[in-house]
């Protein structure tokens, strides 16, 4: 079966340091990745989402930046971090179903304070 | 390019009360619309997907959703809530052939014992 995971589950940071969060998913092949960005009453806001290996689509302009290494490994970076970073990121996969639909599995998130 | 819009940003319910979350969106061709719950303290999860056929679908724990194209709505329902129903749920669209899925901003309900 599938599994999704992000590490760290939480992270507290200082203003203008730098910021990796890893996602990896086993279980697939040539999964789309996906991060979001949950804020309360905004819903999630797709950051950044990877068809292939290299391939990053950004969906927002943002202190933000992704990279996908491998296959299943998807990354959300910054060289510098600011408050308004601050927030929970979820990372997700999906695979074109036999309907033709992307259904999306969810990663437990990490909640970022940046401080 | 696509959008999805929630209107109740909070509801609260009583046990046994009926409900129904608005959701519509915008989008000309043909979507595949998802509902998703998130359990306090859980991962976010598939309740219940529309991609063709009967617009009428049922999903897990006794929630349906109704696809009406002429109203672009796929609004959720079910018919007595528990209190185990207290979630965040969230509505999302995704046209056809397309890996981008588009979320609302997002329902939360509290159920009442």
């Amino acid at each position: 079966s599938q599994t999704i995971h992000q590490w760290p589950a939480t992270l507290v940071q200082p203003v203008g340091s730098p910021l990796s969060l890893e996602c990896t998913v086993e279980g697939t092949s040539n999964p789309n990745l996906y991060w979001y960005r949950q804020a309360a009453g905004r819903g999630l806001q797709l950051l950044f989402y990877s068809v292939g290996i290299g391939q990053i689509s950004s969906e927002v302009p943002q202190n933000l930046s992704a990279s996908r290494p491998q296959d299943r490994q998807f990354i959300l970076s910054s060289k510098k971090l600011l408050l308004s970073d601050s927030g929970f990121y979820l990372c997700a996969w999906s695979v074109r179903g036999w309907d033709s639909s992307y259904e999306q599995y969810f990663g437990p998130g990490t909640r970022l304070t940046v401080t | 390019a696509q959008s999805v819009s929630q209107h109740n940003h909070h509801v609260i319910l009583s046990e046994a009360a009926s409900l129904e979350l608005g959701c519509n969106y915008s989008y000309g061709g043909t979507v595949n619309l998802f509902w998703y719950v998130q359990y306090p303290g859980q991962h976010l999860q598939l309740l219940l997907k529309y991609f063709s056929g009967d617009p009428l679908v049922k999903g897990i724990k006794g929630f349906e959703a109704e696809f009406i194209k002429s109203k672009f709505s796929f609004n959720l329902r079910k018919p007595s809530v528990q209190w185990s129903d207290t979630a965040e749920y969230f509505c999302a669209v995704n046209t056809g052939g397309y890996q981008k899925v588009t979320f609302g901003t997002g329902t939360k309900l509290q159920v009442i014992p």
